[in-house]
């Protein structure tokens, strides 16, 4: 069985200050991570994926299989940033079928 | 040039009754999901459609839930007999067949309330 484990539901940060999105899985084979972002009044849309090994909007993840993690990270928050996000998992040879954890609201203020 | 559309975005409905949820993929799209997302959680897989078929329909709860793509577009879901445990926004998503795994693209979501 597969599963994604965000521990917190609310993450409150000032603007400028680092953010860092905790996520953990568990999963027997080769997984591939992915956060997913939903801005207020938006759909939800994908951030980054671990296979890409790319900064989106200053956001960086790295998968760590010894510690089954796939932290989001951000040296300094911006306002824009306030929103859902969502850690997922795909196992192997399942295509596109999502596991998603549980979720994050990240909160930016001044 | 839209992106994926869901209807009706709001739907109440009285415990018992038949309920349909419309989906239009991105043009082009071949593949299909639809997932389940109840208040607190992360949307929850139902089933998911390569083409015309179900490649994998392990999500959907039970036998009152169904859905169709009969032309390999549009998908129907479709609850019967609906209880108050189905409360719940229901999000399709649609990804073309070459894509990476995991690069859905997202509807705004049909919020079913069963009273």
């Amino acid at each position: 069985a597969q599963r994604v484990t965000q521990p917190e539901k609310l993450l409150s940060v000032f603007k400028g200050a680092p953010v860092e999105l905790k996520c953990n899985y568990s999963y027997s084979g080769s997984p591939e991570l992915f956060w997913y972002v939903q801005y207020s009044r938006q759909r939800l849309q994908l951030l980054l994926r671990h296979i890409s090994r790319e900064s989106i909007k200053g956001f960086t993840a790295d998968l760590n299989k010894g510690e089954t993690s796939f932290h989001l990270k951000k040296p300094f928050a911006q306002e824009e940033d306030s929103a859902m996000y969502y850690c997922a998992l795909s196992g192997t040879g399942t295509a596109s079928k999502l596991t998603f954890g549980t979720g994050t609201r990240l909160q930016v203020t001044l | 040039g839209a992106g994926v559309s869901q209807t009706p975005s709001n739907k109440v409905t009285e415990k018992g009754k038949y309920v349909e949820l419309r989906c239009d993929p991105i043009s082009g799209h071949t593949a299909l999901y639809w997932y389940r997302q109840s208040l607190g959680q992360g949307p929850e897989f139902l089933i998911y459609f390569q083409g015309t078929g179900a490649a994998d329909d392990s999500g959907l709860p039970n036998d009152r839930f169904f859905a169709v793509r009969p032309e390999g577009s549009v998908s129907t879901l479709k609850i019967q007999r609906t209880e108050r445990g189905d409360s719940a926004v229901y999000l399709c998503a649609s990804s073309p067949g070459s894509s990476l795994a995991g690069e859905l693209f997202f509807g705004e979501g049909s919020r079913l309330t069963v009273l």
